[in-house]
């Protein structure tokens, strides 16, 4: 069965800290993973890794996916408060198909 | 601004009543999801339409039934909803082009309650 793994469950830190979020997967056909942001609502997309050791980067969110390691972290550096949030990974399996973690919740605190 | 919008945001419904939750889109995307999602789980794919056709995922109850009348609409029914079924339902759209997938765009979902 498909899995993707998420750690920590839940993770509370300070403004302006660096955080790393942590996903692993076993899956039996690999096409891309994704991150998502949800806060109350949708989830909002992130990244989507294919290529092992190229690194994404949107403002102080990073990803990198490790392929023969079999998986990928986020980095949120100067963390804020708008950052707390649950962040989700998900691995395409192909034909459509996501597989999720259950995600990380954040809490940053002024 | 293109987007996946769903109705109702809040919808209760009592044990064994039928209830249809809705999914608009205006990205033209040829695939349509619909997940189910329960508090502090990962969200789990029920089924889902590439243009007219339909996938449904081995494990979900006959319980659960979609439509898509056209690109736009993909409506989720749950005939028969038990107390169980009490959940986030999540739309999301996607291209369904390349080998290597696309990202799913979400609505901001409907929450479901069971009385």
């Amino acid at each position: 069965e498909d899995k993707v793994v998420q750690s920590p469950l839940s993770l509370v830190v300070h403004e302006g800290d660096t955080v790393t979020l942590n996903c692993s997967y076993e899956v039996t056909n690999f096409r891309s993973l994704l991150w998502y942001k949800q806060e109350k609502k949708a989830p909002t997309f992130l990244f989507m890794l294919t290529s092992s050791g190229i690194e994404k980067k949107s403002g102080r969110l990073s990803s990198i996916l490790d392929k023969k390691e079999l998986f990928s972290i986020l980095n949120i550096t100067a963390t804020q408060t708008g950052d707390s949030a649950v962040y989700l990974c998900a691995v395409n399996t192909g034909f459509q198909k996501l597989v999720f973690g259950t995600g990380t919740r954040l809490l940053v605190s002024p | 601004d293109a987007m996946v919008i769903q109705n109702p945001r809040y919808q209760v419904t009592q044990f064994g009543k039928p209830v249809t939750l809705s999914c608009s889109q205006t990205l033209n995307h040829n695939v349509m999801y619909w997940y189910q999602q329960k508090s502090s789980q990962a969200p789990k794919l029920l089924f889902h339409y590439y243009d007219k056709d339909f996938n449904n995922e081995a494990d979900t109850p006959d319980n659960f039934q979609s439509r898509r009348p056209n690109t736009s609409f993909c409506f989720l029914d749950i005939r028969s909803p038990g107390l169980g079924d009490a959940a986030m339902y999540l739309c999301a759209t996607s291209r369904g082009t390349g080998s290597l997938g696309s990202p799913l765009h979400f609505g901001n979902g409907t929450r479901l309650t069971v009385t």
